[in-house]
């Protein structure tokens, strides 16, 4: 069974661009999440998407924001990029209840200049 | 607070041999889980192992086993026979609210670089 997969691997954007992720779960999962990682940060939670609904929501502003499609696929978008934004941007899948383990996908390295 | 404690920023280990390491977690729910992950340079987030809150026995996946001590709030991740591939780093995680809850969100350590030398 295929992991999950994300797209593009490595980004690089300028200060006020605005980038879209993405992240196709393992075949199955309905759950994706979304992390940040950063080396001064560690790694923090975005947001978690089940049957195209958000379900939980981590403390980040509003220039970032997701979506899940029907297919289950998930995007993520970050607008009006600042330079505190580049970091390692990690998508994870589960079935979708609590006690689900997470897998996580390669990520997306997104750097701002 | 933090939720997630890991001490030690690095470890290093021969190879073949065992290591521990350590991960303390702070709650007040009673149905949580704990998680670790190895994160090599590539990146991608590796899942380990799992352990439950109720889970009477001590988790365990082939070379990695976990420590569980409820009452003292630890989750320390074995690693038997070392490998030079496992030198990566290591995280420990936590679900709280497991039991009819809807936290879906892992909340992480700072994690512990491990290096296998040879």
């Amino acid at each position: 069974k295929a992991g999950v997969t994300q797209t593009p691997r490595y980004l690089i954007k300028t200060r006020g661009q605005q980038v879209t992720l993405s992240c196709s779960p393992i075949s199955g999962h309905r759950s994706v999440s979304w992390y940040q990682q950063t080396p001064g940060q560690g790694l923090q939670f975005l947001f978690e998407y089940f049957s195209e609904t958000q379900r939980n929501k981590g403390n980040f502003p509003g220039r970032f924001s997701g979506r899940q499609f029907s297919n289950s696929r998930s995007e993520m978008n970050v607008s009006t990029l600042e330079l505190g934004d580049s970091a390692l941007y990690l998508c994870a899948s589960s079935l979708g209840q609590v006690v689900d383990t997470q897998y996580f996908g390669p990520g997306t390295r997104l750097t701002v200049l | 607070a933090q939720k997630i404690t890991q001490t030690q920023p690095g470890m290093f280990v021969q190879e073949k041999e065992a290591v521990t390491l350590d991960c303390t977690y702070d709650t007040s729910d009673q149905s949580y889980g704990l998680f670790w992950y190895k994160q090599p340079s590539s990146g991608e987030m590796i899942f380990l192992i799992y352990q439950g809150s109720y889970d009477e026995q001590n988790a365990t996946e082939g070379r990695y086993s976990l420590n569980f001590q409820k009452a003292r709030k630890s989750a320390n991740l074995v690693i038997s026979a070392s490998q030079l591939g496992d030198s990566a780093m290591y995280f420990c995680a936590m679900r709280e609210g497991t039991s009819g809850g809807s936290n879906y969100k892992l909340t992480f350590g700072k994690g512990t670089l491990l290096t296998v030398n040879p």
